[in-house]
């Protein structure tokens, strides 16, 4: 089957760090650029950072630049967003994503950060 | 960054009856490769998004032909022919021709 399975959300503090993870199956993982898109509880979607097939080139919003870094394992068809320095606006629910050519046509069910003192 | 307007917010839909959400760019979205990056999302309630349609007006892979999008530079239109009850849920525009990219703030469609 293809999907994406998120997993490594919780409950954390502010200024703490996580790790989140995506692992991809039923299709060439190595293939693809990937994708972090978030959603904070009731509100819209944003997307956070994308990565090059061969994990070497990388973009991201602005609002987590320099917190956040996202790479890849395509031995293990994964996906990874390391978060650094968390702050309470960076709860969300975080989805991984495939795109193919721009659009998102894959989407796991998401992982859930709740960033609270 | 690009902003991107949809109108209306919400919408109450009678089953059968047609509805129609406007999506408006701050700028063009057409890239130098001649393509418009405009792409419509449909969240169903408690689901991930999924790609209703590509490039403005391709419908993605088993979206039923109800569905239709057109528009072009900075303005665009998702129209539901006959609206059925599978069909509620937030419906987004997004495009991809200008890092960051960014949604419109979401429309969401409920059933009389």
């Amino acid at each position: 089957e293809v999907q994406l399975v998120e997993s490594g959300g919780g409950l954390v503090q502010p200024g703490e760090s996580l790790r989140l993870s995506c692992v991809a199956s039923g299709f060439t993982f190595s293939d693809y650029w990937m994708i972090w898109v978030r959603q904070a509880p009731g509100k819209g979607l944003e997307w956070v950072a994308n990565i090059k097939q061969d994990g070497s080139m990388k973009q991201y919003v602005d609002s987590v630049k320099g917190r956040f870094t996202i790479s890849r394992d395509n031995a293990k068809k994964s996906l990874y967003l390391q978060m650094n320095s968390l702050r309470d606006e960076d709860t969300a629910v975080y989805y991984c994503v495939r795109p193919k050519s721009r659009g998102f046509d894959l989407w796991g069910r998401g992982t859930l950060l709740t960033v609270s003192s | 960054d690009i902003v991107m307007t949809q109108t209306p917010l919400s919408l109450s839909v009678t089953p059968g009856q047609p509805a129609s959400i406007s999506c408006k760019s701050s700028q063009s979205l057409v890239e130098s490769d001649g393509k418009t990056y405009l792409y419509w999302y449909l969240q169903k309630p408690g689901q991930p998004p999924q790609l209703l349609i590509h490039e403005v007006s391709n419908r993605f892979s088993g979206v039923p032909d109800r569905f239709s999008a057109s528009g072009s530079g900075t303005d665009f239109t998702l129209k539901i022919s006959r609206v059925e009850a599978e069909d509620v849920g937030v419906y987004y525009c997004m495009q991809c021709v200008q890092l960051p990219w960014t949604f419109g703030q979401g429309t969401k469609v409920e059933i009389k």
